[in-house]
Formats: C-alpha cells, structure tokens, sequence
C-alpha cells in the first residue's frame, strides 16, 4: 500500500543539526512532488519545504530558509530534510506528505498521502 | 506570504448538526483552496480541494464553495468521527499556508 515512513527525529541542542528522511513505498516516488510539513506541540500546520519529482526546483517557508535544505534520493524512494542552525522553534512533528497530481493547469502544492511523523525537539 | 484567517476557532456542535466553518484569504487566490481534517495524534487528512472539489473517498456531507478571498466547508449533517480540527490551505503560491485551525467539538 501507498506509503510514508518518516525517521531521525530526536532531542537536540539549539544550533546543532538533525536530518530527517522519509521512505516512500506502494508508489512511483519519481514522478511526484514531495513536502515537508511540521506541526508544533499544540499549534497548527506549517509548510517547510517542497521539492518536485525530478529534485530541480526546491522552495521554502520564510521561516527555514538558509537553515534547512530539502533533498531527494529517487533511487532509493526516501525523502530528506536537512536542518542546520535549529533553534527552539523548529520543535514540532515533521510530516512528510506526498503532492497531489492535479490537472496540468492546476496550481500545485496540497497533499494527499502523509507520514505519521517524526518528533523533532530543540531544547538545551 | 498570504495569510489565511479561520472561523470560528472553536465550534461546538451535535450529531446531526449542519457546520460551516469560513476560511478568508488575504488575498485573491482564486479558487486554490483545500481543505484538511486532522485527529489527534494523527496526521492531516485531505477532504477537498480546488474549493469545491471532494476527495476521493471523502463521504459526501463534506463539501466546499467559495473563490477569490472566501471560502467555506460544510459539513451537512455532523456524524461522530467529524469531530476533529479543520485547516484551510492555500496553494495559490508558494509559501503554502494554512489557517490557524478549527476546532469541532461535542456539543
């Protein structure tokens, strides 16, 4: 089945540095799209990141920009976040979660299969 | 960024009950709207997008409207799994963003 599993969350030290991967599976992972989402304890939703199936464009959240980079294996089906600099506000969940395809002339950038999560906690 | 303001933050309901829950946008983002349910503990679900457009597999008391700035979902008649947080997101541009969340409780 149509599948996400996210890993490499944990405790750790402000300015250090954490990555993230997300192993895909049940799908074709090259010809889709494929996002980072994080949801602090108790807040809502925040996009960080995005990267379209052939891993050439890349964008990001105002909020992660310079400090986080979005990456991709299509090879072996994972996804990857890595982040540098963290800081006590990047502590959230981290989904990833696989773009929709829509019509060609569709905007993209919503989400129709997700992870369950991987706990990411900045604290000293 | 666009911003996307969600109302109420909070809605308290029955079983059986019709829910509205507005969602306006900052700006103009035509129809490039969807929608989410999230449990707790869960991740986030999609129900629908391009405003109006329902999932698949989405039971059908879910539905959308609106375009330009404002945009609703509607649930007809509230059955016991509804109860959960709802988010509107905007794909209009990127940076994505969601609304702050609605909250549907038991009445």
């Amino acid at each position: 089945q149509v599948q996400l599993v996210e890993s490499g969350g944990g405790v750790v030290q402000p300015g250090r540095s954490l990555r993230l991967s997300c192993a895909a599976s049940g799908f074709t992972f090259s010809s889709y799209g494929m996002h980072w989402v994080r949801q602090a304890p108790g807040k809502g939703l925040e996009w960080v990141a995005v990267i379209w199936d052939d891993g050439n464009n890349k964008f990001y959240g105002d909020s992660v920009k310079g400090r986080f980079t979005i990456s991709r294996d299509n090879s072996k089906n994972t996804l990857y976040l890595q982040m540098n600099s963290l800081r006590a506000e990047d502590t959230a969940v981290y989904y990833c979660a696989r773009e929709k395809k829509l019509e060609w002339n569709d905007a993209r950038g919503i989400f129709d299969i997700w992870g369950q999560g991987t706990m990411v906690t900045v604290s000293s | 960024d666009i911003q996307m303001t969600q109302s109420p933050s909070t809605l308290s309901a029955s079983v059986g009950d019709r829910v509205t829950i507005t969602c306006r946008a900052s700006q103009s983002i035509s129809s490039w709207l969807a929608w989410y349910q999230q449990k707790p503990g869960k991740a986030p679900k999609l129900l629908i997008y391009k405003a109006s457009s329902l999932e698949s597999g989405v039971p059908s008391r879910f539905s959308g409207s609106g375009s330009g700035t404002e945009f609703t979902l509607t649930i007809s008649s509230l059955q016991p799994d509804d109860f959960a947080t709802y988010y509107c997101q905007q794909y209009n541009s990127f940076s994505l963003t969601f609304g702050q969340g609605t909250k549907v409780e038991i009445k």
